[in-house]
């Protein structure tokens, strides 16, 4: 079946460091991709998408290309904020249907 | 203001004591879901509602219950709680089945 697979976390950083928090999926067709966000005693919000290969997503700084070849669709930043401590979750869905499929999610703390 | 609101954001029971997780919604979206958020797990579906009095169930469904009587509300109902359902609740509404979604602050609940 369909399945999202990220890193390990916590991923701790400095102030102003490169992110990248790798998402890899499997799946049977060709969902969109997506990166939701949880900052701390909040819901999930909606981070970026991609809605099919070679797509790149971004928002806030934060950037995901739709890697059709590798199953990917790491997330990144080139310089990472205080703010952006929270917990991020990789995720799939079908246009055709409403489940989403997520990962396990990734914690993120950066250090001032 | 749009939002997705849940109550009570917090709650403590013990087993076997019927309770209700209330989520309303002011965007007049049709669809609407339920999540529990588990470490090293994700979000998983409980329940989903694609518009009033149509519920179905999500990966999740045992020892849970729903309804759809309006369309500004959907419930989550359990009617005898055991310790493996504490978790981290979500509730989320789309406009359609296929739309981003929106997910409220969240339920922890602790069954003792």
């Amino acid at each position: 079946g369909d399945s999202v697979t990220q890193m390990e976390g916590p991923v701790t950083l400095s102030e102003e460091a490169f992110l990248t928090i790798n998402c890899t999926y499997t799946a049977t067709g060709y969902p969109s991709l997506f990166w939701y966000v949880q900052y701390p005693g909040e819901g999930l919000q909606l981070l970026l998408k991609a809605t099919k290969a070679d797509d790149k997503g971004s928002n806030k700084g934060f950037e995901a290309t739709y890697r059709k070849e590798t199953t990917s669709f790491h997330l990144e930043k080139g310089s990472v904020q205080v703010s952006d401590s929270a917990v991020y979750f990789c995720a799939l869905r079908y246009s055709s249907a409403s489940k989403i499929i997520f990962g396990s999610g990734t914690r993120l703390s950066i250090r001032p | 203001e749009a939002q997705v609101t849940q109550n009570p954001r917090y709650l403590i029971t013990v087993t076997g004591k019927k309770l209700t997780v209330t989520c309303s919604q002011n965007m007049n979206h049709e669809y609407m879901s339920w999540y529990r958020q588990d470490p090293g797990l994700g979000l998983r579906q409980i329940y989903y509602s694609m518009n009033v009095e149509v519920t179905d169930k999500g990966d999740v469904p045992e020892g849970y219950k729903v309804s759809r009587k309006e369309k500004r509300n959907f419930p989550l109902i359990l009617e005898s709680p055991s310790p493996n359902q504490t978790s981290l609740y979500f509730c989320a509404s789309a406009e359609r089945q296929n739309n981003e979604q929106f997910f409220g602050p969240g339920t922890r609940l602790t069954v003792l």
